[in-house]
């Protein structure tokens, strides 16, 4: 049973780089989220996808942007990393939107 | 910010005691919803309390909610040192439509 997958588990980044942190569920949820988890802060949401080919914006979604081309995938990219964005990842689906959210295992990301 | 609190922030007992963890939240919700984090993995889902619901159970885990006060308690009774670790709760049916998570609850159990 994989659930979600996510993809690299963690990485290291320089400054101005690109990055795509990669999500993959194998559950056909229909919705699909990216959070973004920091010390004392809890989980905030960066990205959302209530439905293949739709997105839209969380609380903090500047410097991120996301795609939703199929059920399965949900991409998360840093156009151009900055230091600010060094945190845990996390990718999550439920079938619903205000249903149950399932995740992966996270994205450990560091901009220096 | 919309988030939620959980309240305490950290909570350290003995093993065989009873854990009680709140959580106040701000939007109006169709279900508060409880997670579990183990250190260094996701969140799993442990329970799910529907606005018109003011009492929950499974299995050792006992959830209440109260609307009026905006507020949700999650009880874990006769503690084990395997559940430490941290607790959010999350509101659904915010203006976005998802989850909006609390900045949780540490709880370390002391064999």
């Amino acid at each position: 049973i994989a659930g979600i997958t996510q993809a690299p588990t963690s990485q290291i980044l320089a400054a101005g780089r690109r990055m795509t942190l990669r999500c993959t569920q194998d559950m056909r949820h229909n919705a699909m989220y990216w959070y973004r988890q920091d010390l004392g802060l809890g989980l905030r949401l960066i990205h959302y996808s209530n439905t293949a080919g739709t997105t839209g914006k969380g609380e903090v979604p500047d410097g991120y942007s996301v795609s939703r081309a199929n059920t399965d995938d949900f991409p998360l990219t840093l156009a151009s990393a900055v230091p600010s964005q060094t945190s845990v990842y996390f990718c999550a689906s439920s079938e619903q939107n205000t249903g149950e959210l399932f995740f992966g295992e996270g994205s450990r990301l560091t901009v220096l | 910010s919309q988030q939620g609190e959980e309240d305490p922030q950290a909570l350290s007992i003995q093993e065989g005691e009873n854990a009680t963890m709140n959580c106040s939240y701000k939007t109006s919700i169709n279900n508060l919803q409880w997670y579990r984090q183990n250190s260094g993995r996701g969140l799993v889902h442990l329970i799910l309390i529907r606005s018109n619901e003011r009492e929950k159970h499974s299995g050792r885990l006992r959830v209440t909610l109260d609307t009026s006060k905006k507020s949700s308690s999650l009880l874990i009774t006769a503690s084990r040192a395997a559940d430490t670790a941290s607790y959010f709760c999350a509101e659904g049916g915010g203006s976005q439509g998802n989850l909006i998570f609390g900045k949780g609850t540490k709880l370390s159990v002391k064999p």
